[in-house]
């Protein structure tokens, strides 16, 4: 069955960068489009960027282009993202997801919980 | 950018049908998805496509999209419904992916 478990959060303070990966199984993962998602505290999904199955095309949502890096190592099947400049905004729960039928996203990881202090 | 709008609640009580609205411009020409998310958990998509189901989902889930907006039904409501749902497509003209702001379904 298809598993993704994130990690690589935690407690950080403004302006510093992290990085979260997203560890994939149960499935083919060199042949999946991916992607990575956040919810803030009382807001609702935010999808933050897309990379595509060879890493060759890389989407990232207008509001954070220029500060997220969107990669990933089939060999290890390994997906990650590089958070730079973080901001108290950025205090949200990130989600890993495969890209599914259609344009959605069809199997989602538990999550993993980034809290930026000020 | 694309926009997705819902409305931040829905009420029904046990046994009745629900209703979900999203809108968007000419929305229906594109593909609408479904999610729902109950409070600590993922998120879990209950309908892709506009109206498919994804395999477990229960028939009483159904989707619709015509015009400016889509809609998803929830028949015989059950307490386990009650969950935040999400809409989304597939802006195709940026290669963005969008998200409505969510609308929590309260279980009277």
């Amino acid at each position: 069955q298809v598993h993704l478990v994130e990690s690589g959060g935690g407690l950080v303070q403004a302006g510093k960068s992290l990085s979260l990966s997203c560890a994939a199984s149960g499935f083919a993962f060199s042949r999946n489009n991916m992607h990575w998602v956040r919810r803030a505290p009382g807001k609702g999904l935010e999808w933050l960027a897309y990379i595509s199955r060879d890493a060759i095309i890389k989407k990232y949502a207008e509001s954070e282009r220029g500060r997220l890096t969107i990669s990933r190592d089939n060999s290890k099947n390994g997906l990650f993202l590089q958070m730079n400049s973080l901001m108290p905004e950025d205090t949200a729960v990130y989600y890993c997801a495969r890209d599914g039928e259609g344009g959605s996203l069809d199997y989602w990881g538990q999550g993993t919980l980034v809290t930026v202090s000020s | 950018s694309y926009v997705l709008t819902q409305p931040p609640s829905v009420s029904v009580a046990p046994g009745e049908t629900a209703r979900i609205p999203c809108g968007g411009t000419n929305l229906g020409v594109k593909s609408v998805h479904w999610y729902q998310q109950k409070p600590g958990q993922a998120p879990v998509l209950v309908i892709y496509s506009d109206v498919a189901r994804p395999s477990g989902i229960p028939e009483r889930f159904s989707g619709s999209s015509s015009g400016n907006q889509a809609s998803l039904t929830i028949s015989r409501v059950e307490a386990g419904d009650e969950a935040d749902y999400h809409c989304q497509v597939w802006d195709t003209g940026s290669g963005l992916r969008v998200f409505g702001g969510g609308t929590k379904l309260t279980v009277l």
